[in-house]
């Protein structure tokens, strides 16, 4: 059974600081996906990471993939309130198909003053 | 707004009761996915669609739920005989399928059962 695998699940951190989100899954996978939920809300699409050594970069965030380690992860660099939301990371369960995403459990971020 | 749509936004509903959630994927996007996400979790995948093909449901989509695409543009997600574990967030994306691999999500549909 895929799995996939975030840590920490709780980050709280200060504005200004920077902190790498982990996410680790059990199975090969090309593509990995993260995306954000403030609460209440639905999820938002951040990165899609297509194959292995990709990263991706957008304001205080970076997003990377190592497919031999089965290993992505978020940095977020600088930290300011407003990136306060969970993180979600997932991979495609389909072998490629493009059908089902696994999700993690989520990083819930918390940026204070 | 042209993203995917969801109606109604929230439902509750007494036990036993028979739900039915409405899904509007964007307009040019031929795969439709269902996800359910409870409180703390991340989302769960129960099934999806390309064009109006169910093509995949995972075991979590039990008798009690059954979803139709027809005429592949609009979904609809129906859980009869609800139960008070069936409160959660189904939540609906749509994606490009082999064109773009990005899913889109809507706004969800948040159930209460009572």
């Amino acid at each position: 059974e895929l799995k996939v695998e975030q840590n920490p699940l709780f980050l709280s951190m200060q504005e200004g600081k920077n902190y790498t989100i982990y996410c680790n899954y059990s199975t090969t996978s090309d593509r990995l996906y993260w995306y954000r939920q403030d609460p209440g809300k639905s999820l938002e699409s951040l990165f899609v990471l297509l194959s292995n050594g990709a990263v991706k970069q957008e304001g205080r965030l970076m997003a990377s993939l190592d497919t031999k380690a089965r290993l992505s992860t978020l940095h977020i660099t600088a930290a300011v309130h407003d990136l306060s939301a969970t993180y979600f990371c997932a991979v495609d369960g389909s072998g490629g198909s493009q059908g089902n995403l696994i999700f993690g459990k989520g990083t819930k971020l918390s940026v204070k003053p | 707004d042209t993203g995917v749509s969801q109606n109604p936004r929230h439902k509750i509903t007494k036990r036993g009761q028979n739900v039915t959630f409405r899904c509007d994927p964007i307009s040019e996007h031929n795969r439709l996915y269902w996800y359910r996400q409870t409180l703390g979790q991340g989302p769960e995948f129960l099934t999806y669609f390309q064009n109006e093909a169910q093509l995949e449901k995972s075991r979590l989509l039990s008798d009690r739920f059954s979803a139709e695409r027809p005429k592949g543009s609009f979904s609809t997600l129906e859980i009869q005989r609800t139960e008070q574990g069936d409160s959660a967030m189904y939540l609906c994306a749509s994606s490009l399928g082999q064109v773009s691999y990005e899913q889109y999500f809507g706004p969800g549909t948040r159930l209460t059962v009572t």
